[in-house]
């Protein structure tokens, strides 16, 4: 089955610089890409998705890289803020009823 | 934006005993999942239903587990007997079509302890 794996496990970035999150998947049908982020006490609140067409979107201060050769996806969060601090996860489909994540990354952005 | 609740919040049980977590998915949605996720960690896929069926599931749905949606009232799931390691915050999440239509909306999650 799909494989996914999340790096880093956990990110401490100062106020104003980006951070990087990076997920590799294994299976090569996989079409949908999620990336969630997680408050502490909170469910999931979707950040962004996008369909394997797409090699780069970006919205609000996100920029999501869909690397389909290398079956790598990352989101990097540009000018982070104390706000972002939360975890966050990527998952992807391959467009049946299950969605796989990621291990989740811990980020702190530092005041 | 759509909302999908969860109750109860928290629940402490005793090994041995029953556990139902209710589920009360986005209003037009049909595809419904139930996730296991321990320590703030990695979210375990369990189960995910649709059309009254279990479409798929993981290892982790043990025979001890059960879900149903009785005429479009909680989605629930249910543990019986429970064991020390079904202690996790379970999350109910729907969307209106499969992965590929649609995003899943999550509850704020059911955190089970049990002792």
């Amino acid at each position: 089955g799909e494989q996914v794996e999340q790096r880093p496990p956990h990110l401490s970035v100062p106020e104003g610089d980006s951070a990087v999150i990076i997920c590799t998947y294994t299976d090569s049908a996989t079409a949908y890409f999620y990336w969630y982020k997680q408050e502490p006490g909170a469910g999931l609140q979707l950040l962004m998705s996008v369909f394997s067409n797409v090699d780069r979107k970006e919205e609000q201060g996100l920029t999501v890289l869909l690397n389909k050769k290398d079956k790598q996806l990352s989101l990097n969060l540009t000018a982070a803020h104390p706000g972002d601090s939360a975890v966050y996860f990527c998952a992807v489909s391959a467009g049946y009823q299950n969605f796989y994540f990621g291990k989740g990354t811990s980020l702190t952005v530092i005041p | 934006g759509p909302k999908v609740l969860q109750i109860p919040s928290h629940q402490i049980i005793d090994m041995g005993q029953m556990v139902t977590l209710n589920c009360d998915p986005v209003s037009n949605h049909l595809y419904f999942y139930w996730y296991k996720q321990i320590l703030g960690q990695q979210m375990e896929f369990l189960v995910n239903f649709y059309n009254g069926k279990v479409m798929e599931k993981s290892k982790l749905f043990k025979d001890q587990f059960s879900v149903e949606r009785p005429d479009g009232s909680y989605f629930t799931l249910k543990i019986q007997p429970t064991a020390l390691e079904d202690s996790a915050v379970y999350f109910c999440a729907s969307s209106l079509g499969g992965a590929g239509t649609g995003q899943l909306y999550f509850g704020e999650g059911s955190k089970l302890t049990v002792l």
